[in-house]
């Protein structure tokens, strides 16, 4: 079944604003990541930030994570016409194999 | 540096026909991997995982099978392919959570 879940599910912006996207989760985790995922291409593993973490920073990625409401954001900041994509949550689950359940994702487009 | 690889890149099977598409990781030893599909516009969906050499987890009851026959080696099999079966495949790799994607295969079922 389906763990995270992204909103919005598409969203438009002009290159140099922030675009943010938000996830919600159902079940307890072991950590939340964000992947990147261009058109007919595999994922790239952007961000992991454990369940013990409020906020991490990479570049121009911040990421949050609220445990009591089960919720995540992924903030870009000054995007770019090359951070159009689709961006996924994914939440590690706390059973053997490293299982990570992934969203449905939320497409950006950067208008330039 | 690890790499891996998945082929083919793109395949158009015919309903009833067999499946087979294979992944493998190089530069890493024992490596956790993944298959999952993914429905056009959609999310993934986890078919398969294996911690292990002939160690396989199924998500998803279905008409897709996979196995793990050398430990970087993982492979993914129907013997008869439906319509509902098209979709793009991804192989996935990790030694903790952090996953790390092969390119790809998109299935056609005609």
């Amino acid at each position: 079944s389906q763990q995270g879940e992204e909103d919005p599910q598409a969203l438009s912006i002009q290159e140099g604003e922030n675009a943010t996207m938000n996830c919600s989760y159902k079940t307890s985790i072991n950590n939340l990541q964000w992947y990147r995922q261009n058109s007919g291409r595999g994922l790239v593993h952007l961000i992991l930030i454990r369940s013990n973490e409020r906020e991490k920073h990479s570049g121009r990625l911040r990421v949050t994570l609220d445990t009591s409401k089960k919720s995540s954001s992924l903030l870009i900041t000054a995007s770019r016409a090359a951070d159009t994509a689709s961006y996924f949550c994914a939440t590690g689950q706390n059973t053997g194999g490293f299982k990570t359940i992934f969203g449905a994702g939320t497409r950006l487009f950067v208008k330039a | 540096s690890q790499t891996i690889h998945q082929w083919p890149a793109t395949l158009v099977q015919p309903v009833g026909s067999p499946l087979s598409l294979e992944c493998t990781v190089e530069g890493t030893s024992n490596p956790n991997l993944y298959w999952y599909r993914q429905a056009a516009g959609r999310g993934l969906q986890l078919l398969f995982y294996s911690v292990g050499i002939g160690q396989i987890s199924s998500e998803v009851p279905q008409n897709l099978s996979a196995s793990r026959p050398q430990d970087r080696q993982f492979i993914l099999s129907s013997k008869k392919l439906l319509l509902s079966d098209s979709g793009f495949y991804l192989c996935a790799w990790s030694r903790h959570y952090e996953q790390y994607f092969g390119p790809g295969t998109r299935l056609t079922v005609t």
